[in-house]
């Protein structure tokens, strides 16, 4: 049971344009939520969170929105890079960010074209 | 600082072997987790130690098994090797065992099975 969906395994953005990467979620029990971004050989790095008691937060070039009534949580991306063509991931956990583990999506590859 | 490193990058074994997979923190974090990242698939939760004890420890078969030693490092053992053990398995670090204050994960192993 995914309970961590990414709907979109891959995205074509231009450079300088928005991009924006959904994620959506069924346990009504997560409350924190992550999102990690990914180059191949690498290990995930942490981009930007938001706890279930916000529904916008935003960091640089980075915002995260979430829905808490449709379980929906998206990144935008302003303007979108060549740097930032990776790997995408959604992630969740519950207790405010307390919970021993992450439960993530199957991630969305986004490739920025010039 | 050195990030969160794992030994070694990459491994071949055969079916039926034994493999330990070696993850040392950033300085400071007492909390390590492990995942298992499965071709295509997002990082699935297997453990996570804290002050040497499991905090959690997700739906995998009694064949795994970690510790973690007096200088916050780990170790994660696999028994009785699966062609389905073949995985990216991550290390991630954090202060304490929650996502609020961030976490850190390594590069991976690489680990293939034949």
């Amino acid at each position: 049971d995914q309970q961590v969906k990414q709907n979109s395994p891959s995205l074509s953005v231009q450079e300088g344009r928005i991009s924006i990467l959904n994620c959506d979620y069924t346990n009504s029990m997560f409350d924190y939520f992550l999102w990690y971004k990914k180059y191949p050989a690498e290990g995930p790095t942490f981009l930007i969170s938001i706890s279930s008691i916000k529904d916008k937060n935003e960091d640089g070039r980075f915002t995260v929105f979430l829905n808490k009534s449709a379980k929906h949580l998206s990144l935008h991306i302003v303007p979108s890079q060549p740097g930032d063509s990776a790997v995408y991931f959604c992630a969740a956990t519950s207790g405010g960010g307390t919970a021993s583990k992450l439960t993530f999506g199957t991630g969305t590859r986004l490739q920025v074209t010039l | 600082d050195a990030g969160v490193t794992q030994s070694p990058t990459h491994l071949i074994k055969t079916r039926g072997q034994q493999v330990t997979l070696r993850c040392s923190p950033i300085s400071g974090h007492k909390s390590v987790s492990w995942y298992q990242q499965v071709l295509g698939q997002g990082p699935q939760f297997i453990f996570q130690y804290y002050e040497k004890e499991e905090r959690g420890r997700g739906n995998f078969p009694d064949r795994f098994s970690a510790r973690q030693f007096p200088n916050y490092s780990s170790e994660l053992n696999v028994n009785a090797l699966l062609l389905g053990d073949s995985a990216l398995y991550l290390c991630a670090s954090s202060l304490v065992p929650a996502f609020d204050l961030g976490a850190f994960f390594g590069q991976g192993t690489r680990l293939t099975v034949v």
